[in-house]
């Protein structure tokens, strides 16, 4: 089965940079794009951006252009998101999605605490 | 920022039919699917209805989508106490050139 399983959480220092994992199971990685999203303590959902794990083209929601980067590794079938100069408004749960066959993200990870 | 606007709270006794809106415009659920997720207490979102209005392999048919113009609905036939979670609406924003979600509803069981 599909499954996405997330790296731990994180505490940060203001200023500091984050790298989460998010690998891949039960399907091929290339095949289908990979979305970032987040979600602040009691919020709602946050749209960060997607990344094409085939060539690795990414595609990021402006709010996050110059501080956020997506990428891959297709050897361990791993995506990865970066965010870079954190303050205390990035504490947040992130989520990896897989995008299904449509504009729809069909599974999700689990989840990583970031505490800045 | 959400653009796609929902009620902050909708609450029905077991068995009841609740039904969840989800505003937008042209630029996303007018000219794009919409989709609808569940997430569960502490627990990561779920596809709930996919933008094709179909369930996953999983999710029980008393969930069922449907969109009318710029609008999108969601509703729970016959509510059952483990639908009590956050329901989010989401589209593809042409204009925005973003994916959003809607502001969420959260769905009590009374």
């Amino acid at each position: 089965q599909v499954r996405l399983v997330q790296s731990g959480a994180e505490v940060k220092k203001p200023g500091a940079s984050v790298k989460v994992s998010c690998k891949a199971s039960g399907y091929t990685l290339t095949a289908y794009y990979i979305h970032w999203v987040r979600q602040a303590p009691g919020q709602g959902l946050e749209w960060m951006g997607w990344m094409k794990p085939n060539n690795g083209d990414t595609y990021y929601a402006q709010q996050f252009r110059g501080r956020v980067t997506m990428t891959r590794d297709t050897s361990i079938t791993t995506a990865y998101m970066d965010l870079t100069s954190l303050t205390s408004d990035d504490t947040a749960l992130y989520y990896c999605a897989r995008q299904g066959l449509g504009i729809w993200l069909d599974h999700w990870g689990q989840g990583t605490l970031v505490t800045v | 920022q959400s653009v796609l606007t929902q009620p902050p709270s909708a609450s029905g006794t077991p068995g009841q039919r609740v039904t969840i809106s989800c505003s937008g415009s042209t630029s996303n659920i007018g000219n794009n699917t919409v989709n609808w997720s569940q997430q569960l207490p502490g627990t990561a979102p779920k596809l709930l209805i996919d933008g094709n209005n179909q369930r996953p392999s999983g999710v029980p048919d008393r969930f069922s989508g449907s969109k009318s113009g710029t609008s999108a609905s969601l509703a729970i036939s016959g509510l059952q106490s483990e639908d009590e979670a956050d329901y989010y609406c989401a589209a593809w924003d042409d204009a925005l050139k973003h994916y959003v979600f809607g502001t969420g509803t959260k769905v009590t069981v009374l």
